[in-house]
């Protein structure tokens, strides 16, 4: 079965203290790799689809990373606008949809 | 572009009624699917609908039911609510050859 899972669950920073959220993952056959951002009361924003290891994407302040059993989305120079849950997910080849982890809860304080 | 809506954005029912859920996708994108979220099992996958057929089913009991109509905007019905129904519903759409999914504001419902 595909599994997702992010760590950590909560993650409080500084502002301009720049660290990495982690997913690790299992599944057979690996279409894409996504990221979303969700703040709360809201809907998950997309920030990146990752396709295959090696593969960087980057926005701003947010770079995603991809290996074939991890990834990671470094923040550099957090602002407190940062502060939101951010969410993985993976989807198989076999089928569309999506499996989410349950989230990594980021705060940055001025 | 305008971004995938919702209605209603809160809604409250009380155990054994039924509660219908709508969707607007971006314009342009057939495929919508459906999701549940709570603070235990966080997203969780319904269903997901395209050109008005449902393509993947997630694991939830037969009571959670969806449409598509021709013009891509769904709904999704659950029957007999249960105190454990209480959660975010939110769908999501997406464009032919795109796997990113985009998502709305959800639904709030609140089973009483």
């Amino acid at each position: 079965e595909d599994q997702v899972t992010q760590s950590p669950e909560a993650l409080r920073l500084q502002e301009g203290e720049s660290s990495s959220l982690n997913c690790s993952y299992t599944v057979s056959g690996l279409r894409g790799l996504f990221w979303y951002r969700q703040d709360p009361g809201k809907g998950p924003e997309f920030l990146f689809t990752l396709y295959s290891a090696g593969e960087e994407k980057e926005k701003e302040r947010l770079k995603a990373t991809l290996t074939k059993k991890e990834s990671f989305l470094h923040i550099t120079a957090p602002k407190p606008e940062d502060s939101a849950t951010y969410l993985c997910a993976v989807q198989a080849i076999r089928n569309n949809d999506m499996r989410f982890g349950a989230g990594t809860r980021l705060t940055v304080k001025p | 572009k305008a971004g995938v809506t919702q209605t209603p954005r809160y809604l409250i029912k009380t155990r054994g009624q039924q509660v219908t859920l709508s969707c607007s996708p971006i314009s342009g994108h057939r495929s919508v699917s459906w999701y549940q979220q709570t603070p235990g099992q966080g997203l969780q996958f319904l269903f997901e609908y395209f050109s008005e057929t449902q393509r993947n089913k997630g694991n939830f009991p037969g009571r959670f039911s969806g449409r598509q109509f021709s013009n891509s905007r769904s709904e999704m019905n659950v029957s007999t609510l249960e105190l454990g129904d209480s959660a975010l519903y939110l769908c999501a759409s997406r464009g032919i050859d795109h796997y990113e999914q985009y998502f709305g504001p959800g639904t709030r419902l609140t089973v009483t």
